[in-house]
């Protein structure tokens, strides 16, 4: 079964730096995207920005461009998101998400279980 | 990039269809036939529903069907039951090569 596991909650501190993960089983990671979603407390859903973890090309949500950062290795098919230095604003839970191959798959089919980021001092 | 506008709930009693609107503009939904709605109980992880506009992956109900008409996409649910009770979100790949979601529908099962 195809699956996304991502890395557990975190709670951090403003002004702290985080790496969350994302690993793909049961599938070749490293020919299909994957974007990241975030959803901030009882809100919706905000597309962050995706990598292809074959090459680590990426393209970012002009949101979200120069905030984070991500990353991928391709060699454990994981991927990561990076904040450099987290703000209570960056409190929310944030999905992995797998984009079909398929040049007209413009859409997520399968998504990790998300991983709750709680930023406070 | 603004969020893909949707109602903020819609309710129907079990057995009847409802349908949730998503309107957006022509460098979204009505650029490309590339719109997608997410299930989203609480406390779970989005779920794919309808891709491609129209196209129910494998697993998924009948009952739920997408369409469009312009800069302007629906999801339909026949024969509401309750485990449809959800948050639902429509999607739409961008001109700028971006993804944009909507604010979100609230489904409620009387």
């Amino acid at each position: 079964e195809v699956q996304l596991v991502q890395s557990g909650a975190e709670v951090k501190k403003p002004g702290e730096s985080l790496k969350i993960s994302c690993q793909g089983s049961d599938y070749t990671f490293s020919n299909y995207w994957l974007g990241w979603v975030r959803q901030m407390p009882g809100k919706g859903l905000e597309w962050m920005g995706s990598i292809y973890p074959g090459d680590s090309d990426t393209r970012y949500s002009p949101s979200f461009q120069g905030q984070v950062t991500l990353s991928a290795d391709k060699s454990i098919s994981t991927a990561y998101l990076h904040w450099k230095s987290l703000q209570a604003s960056d409190t929310a839970i944030f999905y992995c998400a797998r984009r079909p191959w398929g040049s007209s798959s413009w859409y997520f089919d399968v998504w990790g279980r998300g991983t709750l980021v709680t930023v406070s001092s | 990039q603004s969020a893909l506008t949707q109602p903020a709930s819609v309710s129907g009693s079990p057995g009847q269809s409802i349908t949730i609107s998503c309107t957006g503009t022509s460098s979204d939904i009505g650029a490309y036939n590339y719109v997608s709605w997410y299930q989203q109980h609480p406390g779970k992880a989005p779920n794919l529903m309808i891709s491609g506009v129209s196209d129910r992956p494998s697993g998924v109900s009948n009952r739920f069907s997408g369409s469009k008409s312009g800069n302007t996409a629906s999801l339909t649910i026949s024969g509401l039951q309750t485990e449809d009770e959800a948050d639902y979100y429509c999607s739409s790949y961008t001109t700028t090569s971006t993804y944009v979601f909507g604010s979100g529908t609230r489904v409620t099962v009387l």
